[in-house]
């Protein structure tokens, strides 16, 4: 079955310092990919998506790029702050739309000031 | 963009009591709505998909007498714990799309969560 399999955490960073978590992704035909984050104590919310092959989202200074080739879709972001703390969630929505997306165990990111 | 709501954001219980969690679509209508369970430093895990107007479809391993979903109205999803024991304590996030009917490129807003906890 279809699958997100994300690395694991905690990344401990210090401002300013560049970000990547990886993410891979099982699954037949092309799904929709995401990305959303949660911070403490709250509910999910979307950082960026992508919804073809090569396709790349952004958002907030975070950029991930669709790699059908490679099954990926890895978070990046050149110079983290404080505020990035959070956890880091990526998730497939398989093609056709059910909504019942698959979701990574999440990696969760400290930034140190 | 949409916002989901969630009330209440905290709640402490007795074992052995009921609980109600509301879920509500403020500013379109959702003929369909998703409930997971986060366990600590844990992914979600979806626990039910909750459609209006009829029968929630629950996942495999989800007790539906235990985990009762209604779906009354468009904007409006409940979820009850019923006869709420310790390792209920969770926390509970539910989940709604704009569209309706299956779309290509769905996009889920969620709500700020649920901690349930059972003394």
């Amino acid at each position: 079955g279809d699958s997100v399999t994300q690395m694991e955490g905690p990344v401990t960073l210090s401002e300013e310092a560049f970000l990547t978590i990886n993410c891979t992704y099982t699954a037949t035909g092309y799904p929709s990919l995401f990305w959303y984050v949660q911070y403490p104590g709250e509910g999910l919310q979307l950082l960026l998506k992508a919804t073809k092959a090569d396709d790349k989202g952004s958002n907030k200074g975070f950029e991930a790029t669709y790699r059908k080739e490679t099954t990926s879709f890895h978070l990046e972001k050149g110079s983290v702050q404080v505020s990035d703390s959070a956890v880091y969630f990526c998730a497939l929505s398989p093609p056709g739309g059910t909504y019942k997306y698959i979701f990574g165990t999440g990696t969760r990111l400290k930034v140190l000031a | 963009g949409a916002v989901v709501s969630q009330h209440p954001s905290r709640v402490i219980c007795k074992s052995g009591t009921s609980v109600k969690i509301e879920c509500r679509s403020l500013d379109f209508q959702a003929t369909t709505m998703f409930w997971y369970r986060q366990f600590p430093k844990q992914s979600l895990m979806l626990m039910a998909t909750s459609n209006e107007g009829s029968k929630a479809t629950y996942e495999q391993g989800v007790e539906k007498d235990k985990f009762l979903i209604n779906h009354a109205s468009l904007t409006l999803s409940t979820l009850t714990v019923t006869s709420a024991h310790p390792e209920d304590s969770s926390f509970y996030i539910c989940s709604a799309s704009p569209g309706g009917g299956p779309l290509t490129t769905g996009e889920l807003f969620f709500g700020e969560g649920s901690r349930l906890t059972v003394l």
